[in-house]
């Protein structure tokens, strides 16, 4: 099974700033026969359930804020979100749909410094 | 509009039974997998399975052998998860999300419902 990892568990971001939240995977989840990575970001708010930021890695679902943005190849992915607001205090999984059984990262909890 | 509404918040004993629902709307729901997700209290995201409405395929994560059945009923465009013998344990909130590749398994999880919180206590 692929084994999800991310970094750090925790961070504090003073508003308006850069939160840069690190996904990586125990094995490649790029197919390069069509050169796509099988990896997506969710944000899940308290008391709700989870949302899709971002898919294949890099493309924003339909409706997130051009703020969130997703990077990353092969076995190494970033979400970053780019001037941090109050809404966006949440934990975010990353998620990888290479291989059965797909598997969620630990996740990453934001919030406010 | 793609919408995926659970079934209400349920309290069992050890032992009992149970069967939690998800009814779909807003697309063909034939078309498109649906996962199964738990999250026990202050934890993160588990994937439990897949089933496809289509022809009732299902595929369950090793990390839950013959915990649960997943099972459709397409007449009602709703989604399943059954447990036979409810254990503490088994506490946790279960979601149902729709894969967006429609046939295609290897995707990423587009809709979610509100989610069902399990309480298992004697």
């Amino acid at each position: 099974d692929i084994v999800m990892t991310q970094s750090p568990d925790s961070l504090a971001v003073p508003l308006g700033e850069r939160a840069t939240i690190k996904c990586k995977s125990s094995q490649s989840v790029l197919s390069t026969s069509i050169n796509r990575n099988y990896l997506a970001w969710y944000q899940q708010k308290p008391g709700q359930p989870p949302k899709l930021l971002v898919y294949w890695a890099s493309t924003r679902a339909s409706g997130v804020p051009d703020r969130f943005s997703g990077s990353g190849s092969g076995t190494d992915f970033t979400l970053t979100i780019s001037g941090l607001q109050a809404e966006d205090v949440a934990v975010y999984y990353c998620q990888h749909c290479y291989s059965t059984p797909f598997t969620f990262g630990p996740g990453t909890r934001v919030d406010i410094k | 509009e793609v919408r995926l509404v659970q079934s209400g918040a349920e309290v069992k004993k050890p032992g009992e039974s149970l069967k939690i629902s998800c009814r779909a709307s807003g697309y063909n729901f034939i078309d498109y997998w649906i996962g199964w997700v738990r999250q026990m209290p202050g934890k993160g995201l588990e994937l439990m399975g897949f089933v496809f409405p289509g022809n009732s395929d299902t595929r369950y994560s090793p990390s839950f052998p013959g915990v649960v059945t997943m099972s459709v009923d397409k007449s009602v465009t709703t989604a399943y998860l059954r447990w036979s013998r409810l254990r503490a344990s088994d506490t946790a909130i279960y979601y149902c999300a729709r894969v967006a590749g429609g046939w295609t398994l290897e995707s990423h999880f587009d809709s979610w419902g509100q989610g069902t919180l399990v309480t298992v206590s004697s």
